[in-house]
């Protein structure tokens, strides 16, 4: 139990180009997900917490025009990095918690986003 | 602000050896705390977690320790298999009722066959 999925898990693309990645838990309703960087070697960054039907909060430093997130449903979640810059190139994850048990995150196979 | 260190960056065990990951917090309001394992190139993996109002959990050749005087979490890997190799993260959250976690840095584990 507990799956949750990301799509797609790499992505290259071009410097001004916007990518969206989708967060989905599998089995499970997740009231909360999370939005994850991450960059080589270096442990997990918070960027933001996402409710199902409300905005998103984000992370102090982090651009919500420029990082923007939907959650439509109790099972998605998408994640727009807009005009990518290489500097964006990063591993992105998602996870998600559900109702009652929100203190536990499980946490999606990641997006690796590369920007030329 | 927030501090979640760990005490060894890097550890190397032998096969069928014990291995003991440390982890050091500074907030005294976390009460609830969750090892992770992280393969390279995948999200991180939930292990086993342990609220404030205990000391020790065991689960299947892991247990965790925490230590709330010092402010110290600990995870004891069981006859360490090479599928062990990862790197490894606590985490914890800010407060009672608060959902985000923050997490330390990472502790690399590497088996020796």
């Amino acid at each position: 139990g507990a799956v949750v999925s990301q799509h797609p898990s790499w992505v290259i693309c071009k410097s001004g180009t916007s990518v969206k990645i989708e967060c989905r838990s599998l089995d499970f309703q997740a009231t909360t997900m999370f939005w994850y960087r991450q960059f080589p070697k270096q442990s997990l960054m918070l960027m933001a917490t996402s409710n199902e039907g409300s905005k998103a909060t984000y992370e102090q430093g982090v651009e919500k025009d420029k990082f923007l997130i939907n959650h439509a449903s109790l099972t998605l979640s998408t994640l727009t990095v807009t005009s990518a810059h290489p500097e964006d190139s990063s591993f992105y994850i998602c996870s998600a918690s559900s109702s009652g048990s929100e203190e536990t995150q499980y946490f999606g196979p990641g997006t690796r986003l590369l920007v030329l | 602000g927030e501090s979640v260190g760990l005490h060894l960056p890097t550890l190397s065990v032998q096969e069928g050896d014990n291995s003991i990951i440390n982890c050091a917090y500074s907030n005294s309001a976390s009460d609830y705390f969750i090892w992770y394992k992280q393969e390279s190139g995948k999200g991180p993996q939930f292990i086993i977690d342990i609220r404030s109002n205990m000391d020790k959990r065991q689960g299947q050749r892991v247990t965790v320790l925490l230590n709330k005087t010092v402010k110290h979490l600990s995870l004891q890997i069981a006859a360490t298999q090479p599928g062990d190799s990862a790197v490894y993260f606590c985490a914890l959250n800010s407060g009672a009722g608060s959902y985000q976690l923050t997490f330390g840095k990472g502790t690399k584990l590497s088996v020796i066959p």
